[in-house]
């Protein structure tokens, strides 16, 4: 399953609100996963089951949709959020993930 | 604390074996799975295979089969990834994570290892 992610970059200022969206190339139900991932770091979990937040992750981030697109928004960028996004798919071998949204400081 | 630590980097010359270790602590080990993810430099992340932590049953990406093997031993909850026949371009970060139902919730921090002549 392939899953593509737009856009592949993207430019924000601190307060922003931003989407991330990620389409999938067949219908994966509700099991998709988001990640952050910062220079030199292992990818963070930010959302799983398409929606439901991890535990300690900022309210600030949200996740929807289900089938073939999905989104992650951020409702007010803050300086720690810069960062690169991944997604992933879940719902059957191989695993993919997405090819990534990098968030910049504008 | 739940974590997993993984083992130090390596540099390897191409057509040689690593084998990356991953020790899991805070946590039922035997739960659940563990995958591992590899990163090139600058680019994407690649899942390269599962493991149960529970009766040892793996199912590797296409990409790596009859390369890769991943293996785990419950009496010190630590899972082991090794690659053979390595070349140039192996040369990345191996992760390994935590894989419940929905999500991989706990990451190594990473083992770098280089592919070099």
């Amino acid at each position: 399953i392939q899953l593509t992610q737009s856009p592949s970059f993207l430019s924000a200022s601190v307060g922003d609100r931003v989407t991330i969206t990620c389409r999938a190339s067949q219908g994966i139900s509700s099991y998709l996963a988001w990640y952050q991932q910062k220079p030199g770091k292992a990818p963070k979990l930010l959302i799983y089951a398409a929606s439901t937040l991890q535990s300690g992750v900022p309210s600030r981030f949200s996740g929807s949709g289900s089938g073939t697109e999905f989104t992650l928004t951020i409702s007010s960028l803050q300086p720690a959020d810069f960062a690169t996004y991944y997604c992933q798919q879940l719902n059957s071998y191989p695993i993919t993930f997405g090819q990534g949204t990098r968030l910049e400081i504008k | 604390q739940v974590q997993l630590v993984q083992s130090g980097a390596e540099v390897k010359k191409p057509g040689a074996s690593v084998k990356v270790s991953c020790k899991a602590s805070g946590y039922t080990f035997i739960s659940y799975g563990i995958s591992w993810v590899r990163q090139a430099p600058g680019q994407g992340l690649e899942w390269m295979g599962w493991i149960s932590a529970y009766n040892g049953n793996t199912n590797y990406a296409q990409k790596f089969q009859g390369r890769v093997t991943m293996t785990t031993d419950t009496s010190t909850s630590t899972a082991y990834m090794e690659l053979r026949s390595l070349r140039s371009d192996d040369t990345a970060v191996y992760y390994c994570a935590n894989t419940a139902n929905d999500a991989f919730d706990i990451w190594g921090q990473g083992t770098k290892v280089t592919v070099s002549s």
